[in-house]
């Protein structure tokens, strides 16, 4: 069974900065694509960034263009994202997300993670 | 920039069929994938690639796509059925992945 289990998610003061954390198992972690994906409390979904397999292509949002970076560990499982020059604007649940394949286009988002919650407010 | 229109919130009897669309332009020619979010969860997937079910989702889950309008059909509706639904595609290399705004059904 597949299981993401993200960490990280604080109270933090605008301008700072974030490292998210996402632990995966249940699966090859390095056969797949994974993503981020962010949730406003009480608001819809954005996807944020994505990462390939092998970690040699990241893709953003325009939105965290330049703050964020998309990274992972396939000797631990992990995908990270670190989160620089926080906004207000960037409160939410961030997810971990597995995606269906090797994919950088068009796939579908296959595995949760139940969300880690940023709160960036003086 | 790709945009996704679903309609807020939609009502549905139990037992009856409830139907949840997304529109976008021309978005037939695209694989559209909808998502589940009930409160306090995460989402999950229900189908892909307009209307194929990942396993464990009940066949009551189907789903079409035409046009300009992408719908998710719930047969036989539960109460357990009450969720944020969204639907999702690949805009475009701009865009990337674009999410429908949500459609919050109610079983009453």
């Amino acid at each position: 069974e597949v299981n993401l289990v993200e960490s990280g998610g604080v109270v933090i003061q605008p301008g700072g900065s974030l490292r998210l954390s996402c632990a995966a198992s249940g699966f090859t972690f390095d056969d797949y694509t994974m993503h981020w994906v962010r949730q406003p409390p009480g608001k819809g979904l954005e996807w944020v960034s994505l990462i390939t397999w092998d970690g040699g292509s990241t893709i953003y949002s325009d939105s965290v263009q330049g703050r964020f970076t998309i990274s992972r560990d396939n000797s631990k499982d992990s995908l990270y994202l670190q989160m620089d020059g926080l906004s207000t604007g960037d409160t939410a649940f961030y997810y971990c997300v597995k995606d269906s394949g090797r994919c950088t286009t068009g796939c579908t988002f296959d595995s949760w993670g139940q969300g880690t919650l940023v709160t960036v407010s003086s | 920039s790709y945009v996704l229109t679903q309609t807020p919130s939609v009502s549905v009897a139990p037992g009856q069929t409830a139907r949840i669309t997304c529109g976008g332009n021309n978005i037939g020619s695209k694989s559209v994938h909808w998502y589940r979010q009930k409160p306090g969860q995460a989402p999950v997937l229900v189908v892909y690639n307009d209307r194929d079910r990942p396993s464990g989702i009940p066949e009551r889950f189907s789903g079409s796509n035409s046009g300009n309008t992408a719908t998710l059909t719930i047969s036989r509706a539960e109460a357990g059925d009450e969720a944020d639904y969204y639907c999702q595609v690949w805009g475009s290399s701009s865009d990337h992945w674009v999410f429908g705004g949500g459609t919050m059904l109610s079983v009453l």
